[in-house]
């Protein structure tokens, strides 16, 4: 089955910084590469997807890029405010939707 | 606004209990999911349906059962409660968008906090 890391688990960056999130995964074929962003005492919400085949899309201040060949997408987040401290999960899909989750980032932003 | 409802949102109970928690949708999806959270370990799947008729076991199904009641309706059973259940269960829905792989966003419910004593 598929297999997702996810790094870092926790990061801490001062208000105004840039946030880096990395996942890398095993199945060559998996197409489809969700960030779900996860609010203490919420639940996991979609913030940006990419499909393989682009291998950038941009959301305002949040982006994510994709290396097929590395296999790894990352997250990132600029001029990080207060409000984007939440956990982050990466995903990869498997056959016929099945979803496998990287075991989350813990981002706190610094005022 | 269509949404995913899960009840019980806490529950206590005690070693050996069945506890059965409910996921209903009013999304309009055929596909839903029961995971279940806990720290450092991030969203495990439990089990998945993509219909009414179809039940299957993911990475973490021991010790789990599940009922697919309707189309907007999926509910897990734990027949003998043990403390190492004790986590935060999240059921979530997506579209059926035909049978590649995976390309769609999955909605959650709010969560069920579950603690085995």
């Amino acid at each position: 089955g598929e297999n997702v890391e996810q790094h870092p688990s926790t990061l801490s960056v001062q208000e105004g910084d840039s946030a880096v999130i990395k996942c890398t995964y095993s199945d060559s074929a998996s197409n489809y590469f969700p960030w779900y962003k996860q609010e203490l005492g919420k639940r996991p919400q979609l913030i940006i997807d990419i499909r393989s085949n682009v291998g950038e899309k941009k959301d305002q201040r949040i982006a994510v890029t994709l290396n097929k060949t590395a296999k790894h997408f990352s997250l990132h987040i600029t001029e990080t405010q207060p409000e984007d401290s939440a956990v982050y999960f990466c995903a990869a899909p498997q056959l016929y939707q099945k979803v496998t989750f990287g075991t989350g980032t813990k981002l706190q932003v610094i005022p | 606004d269509a949404d995913v409802t899960q009840t019980p949102r806490n529950r206590i109970t005690k070693t050996g209990k069945r506890i059965m928690l409910e996921c209903s949708q009013t999304k309009g999806h055929d596909r839903m999911y029961w995971y279940r959270q806990d720290p450092g370990l991030g969203l495990r799947l439990i089990y998945y349906s993509f219909d009414v008729k179809d039940i299957n076991k993911g990475e973490i199904s021991d010790g789990y059962s599940v009922s697919r009641q309707a189309q907007a309706k999926f509910s897990l059973s734990l027949e003998s409660a043990i403390p190492n259940q004790t986590a935060l269960y999240f059921c979530a829905t997506s579209e059926t968008r035909g049978l590649g792989l995976g390309n769609n966003e999955q909605f959650f419910g709010p969560g069920t906090r579950l603690t085995v004593l």
